[in-house]
């Protein structure tokens, strides 16, 4: 099956620095990816939908200059939490869906983002 | 916009027996896919099986097997013959068909199942 990986899986920083968290789809190309953000014992909260080649689109509520996301190529997106802070603790999970099967997302392992 | 409600925050089964979870949502669309996602402790989300709106007959997969209600829009799983390792957070999504643009999954809140001996 198809196979999405998120780099790190976790990380530890300190407050007021920057954070980039790789997501990468390993045998499939996919045009958009998907990046959630999930708090202990609740659903998938959708950040905003990463295109190829063009902007993301953010969910309301979701702050754009704070959650930089970067979609480069048709396997990698990354996501950058800047100038992070405690409450941005969480784990970020991102999906990725086939170019060809659009119906399909396939998820990352996720990553647990904690800020000192 | 559609929303989707599970009202089973957490349920328990012993192994060998059935379970079922249930999904309810709403939506003014008439083509759409419906999904069951298992969280274990991991938290690598997995699907566990999909419906297409279309189609009147009930997905199957082995053990999982699901009942939708179109009209009453209903989705509940189904799990036979429990094992330890369907311990998990279950949860339903709801994802517009649409080909052209990106379709994105709404998800329930979900429910905690544990499998007990």
């Amino acid at each position: 099956g198809a196979v999405v990986s998120q780099h790190p899986s976790w990380v530890i920083c300190k407050s007021g620095t920057s954070v980039k968290i790789e997501c990468r789809s390993l045998d499939f190309q996919a045009t958009t990816m998907f990046w959630y953000r999930q708090f202990p014992k609740q659903s998938l909260m959708l950040m905003a939908t990463s295109n190829e080649g063009s902007k993301a689109t953010y969910e309301q509520g979701v702050e754009k200059d704070k959650f930089l996301i970067n979609h480069a190529s048709l396997t990698l997106s990354t996501l950058t939490v800047t100038s992070a802070h405690p409450e941005d603790s969480s784990f970020y999970i991102c999906s990725a869906r086939d170019s060809v099967n659009y119906n399909e997302q396939f998820f990352g392992p996720g990553t647990r983002l904690t800020v000192l | 916009a559609q929303t989707v409600t599970q009202s089973q925050p957490e349920m328990s089964v012993q192994e060998a027996e059935t379970v079922t979870l249930s999904c309810t949502y709403d939506t003014s669309e008439n083509n759409y896919y419906l999904f069951w996602y298992k969280q274990p402790p991991s938290r690598q989300m997995i699907l566990v099986i999909r419906q297409e709106a279309y189609k009147q007959q009930n997905a199957t997969e082995n053990r999982f097997s699901v009942n939708f209600q179109k009209a009453a829009k209903s989705f509940s799983l189904k799990i036979s013959d429990s094992q330890l390792g369907d311990t998990a957070m279950y949860f339903c999504a709801f994802m517009r068909m649409n080909t052209g643009t990106a379709s994105k999954l709404t998800f329930g809140t979900g429910t905690r199942l544990q499998v007990t001996l």
